[in-house]
């Protein structure tokens, strides 16, 4: 069964500081994918980072990076230079392959980041 | 553009009284759709999911239901709603094409206290 572990229920950061909020996942599918989310106090998910268990390298978006560690079945997120806006619940998730015509999104349980001026 | 529209956006209902919460999809065909519910401070359940019209699975046994009378429409029901059954409900779609994964689009949530 595929599982996402978030091991880290809070973290704070000072501002323009980097922090790394923990995922490790468990799966038996060859081809996944691994996604960060953010969700601030409004609710919505937005999507911030995709990374693909075929990619070579760790997938990059702004501020945001994915340290992926295939071997170790680890999908940690980097954010650098942090910002006050950044302060929210973070999910790691994982899909599954492609049969049976869709795709599951697995979540962790979350890590809430807050940012301190 | 692909837009996903979810309401309402907070509900507040009475135990033991029916639910209907709706989702359509705009600017994409056939996409994969998906409901979720979110208790307070933990992450994201999957209830239902939907690869086309009027096909339904259930990820766990609950007192909701779930139903696609259109394409692009997601509906999400209960006849007798729990005090359990409060939560936040998001709803998700996602479209494959061929091999391209297109990623997940969620709306924006519906806030449901059963008092």
């Amino acid at each position: 069964a595929q599982k996402i572990t978030q091991t880290q229920p809070g973290m704070f950061v000072q501002e323009k500081e980097a922090v790394t909020l923990d995922c490790t996942y468990d799966t038996s599918d060859p081809s996944y994918g691994l996604f960060w989310y953010k969700q601030p106090s409004s609710g919505e998910m937005i999507f911030l980072i995709y990374q693909g268990s075929y990619d070579q390298q760790n997938a990059t978006e702004g501020r945001y990076s994915l340290n992926f560690q295939k071997a170790r079945k680890s999908a940690n997120l980097v954010i650098s230079a942090s910002q006050l806006g950044d302060s929210a619940m973070y999910f790691c998730a994982m899909r599954g392959s492609a049969s049976g015509g869709y795709n599951k999104l697995i979540f962790g349980a979350g890590t809430r980041l807050a940012v301190h001026p | 553009s692909q837009t996903i529209h979810q309401w309402p956006a907070t509900l507040v209902q009475p135990v033991g009284s029916p639910l209907s919460l709706e989702c359509t999809v705009e600017g994409t065909s056939n996409p994969n759709l998906y409901w979720y519910r979110q208790a307070a401070g933990r992450g994201l359940q999957l209830l239902f999911y939907s690869v086309g019209i009027g096909q339904i699975s259930s990820e766990v046994p609950q007192n909701l239901s779930a139903s696609r009378p259109q394409d692009r429409q997601f509906i999400l029901s209960s006849k007798k709603l729990l005090l359990s059954d409060s939560g936040f409900y998001l709803c998700a779609w996602s479209v494959i094409a061929g091999q391209v994964f297109s990623g997940y689009t969620f709306g924006s949530g519906t806030r449901l206290t059963v008092v």
